[in-house]
């Protein structure tokens, strides 16, 4: 399957911590992208990594992937309270749709 | 401009009865998605657009579903006869071609 599998399910930590989250797949990738979901509605783009880059940044998002392990993490640094929300990663293999993982729930705590 | 729209926002139904739901993509995206997600899972893809080009229907999970695309723009994602499992979230997106997807504010069903 080319789901992306989320690690870890849940993640608790306080504003002002670094919080990180992975992502493991299993075929090869076009690309990768991480997605934010608030209240379980609407999915919100955040990065996009093609197959070729090692490395993005965005604000306080770093996302990195390493395509000899089938993996890549997404880092938010210096969390707030208003990043507390699911985090997506989905994988675009060959054709054009999504596969997405089952996402990492993030509260950060004021 | 205008985001990906979709309607209604909440549908309640009974069971075998027919539903319709509906998503308006942004101007311009010839790509166009339907997901669906479960109460704490992840997003399960059912279809996609792309212009004229025959849509992808492999996500469909039964001869239930349809999903129809009108000019190229608005889409309708039928579900007969629906099934207490059939309850979940339905969101739309779209896109420019290989572009990041922009999602819907989703539709919730409930199938009682």
């Amino acid at each position: 399957s080319q789901q992306g599998e989320e690690d870890p399910q849940a993640l608790s930590i306080q504003e002002g911590e670094n919080a990180t989250m992975n992502c493991s797949y299993k075929t090869s990738i076009n690309n990768l992208q991480w997605y934010r979901q608030n209240s379980g509605r609407g999915l919100v783009h955040l990065i996009l990594i093609r197959s070729n880059e090692r490395e993005k940044h965005s604000g306080r998002l770093r996302v990195t992937l390493d395509t000899s392990k089938k993996s890549s993490s997404l880092l938010i640094t210096a969390s707030r309270a208003a990043d507390t929300a699911s985090y997506f990663c989905a994988i675009r293999g060959g054709s054009e749709k999504l596969v997405f993982g089952k996402g990492t729930k993030l509260t950060v705590n004021p | 401009g205008a985001g990906v729209s979709q309607s209604p926002s909440n549908k309640v139904t009974e069971k075998g009865k027919d539903v319709e739901l509906r998503c308006d993509p942004i101007s311009g995206h010839t790509a166009l998605y339907w997901y669906r997600q479960s109460l704490g899972q992840g997003l399960e893809f059912l279809i996609y657009f792309q212009g004229n080009s025959a849509p992808d229907k492999s996500g469909l999970p039964s001869d239930r579903f349809s999903a129809e695309r009108t000019g190229g723009s608005v889409s309708t994602l039928t579900i007969q006869r629906t099934q207490q499992e059939d309850s979940a979230v339905y969101l739309c997106a779209s896109s420019l071609v290989r572009a990041e997807q922009f999602f819907g504010p989703g539709t919730r069903l409930t199938v009682l």
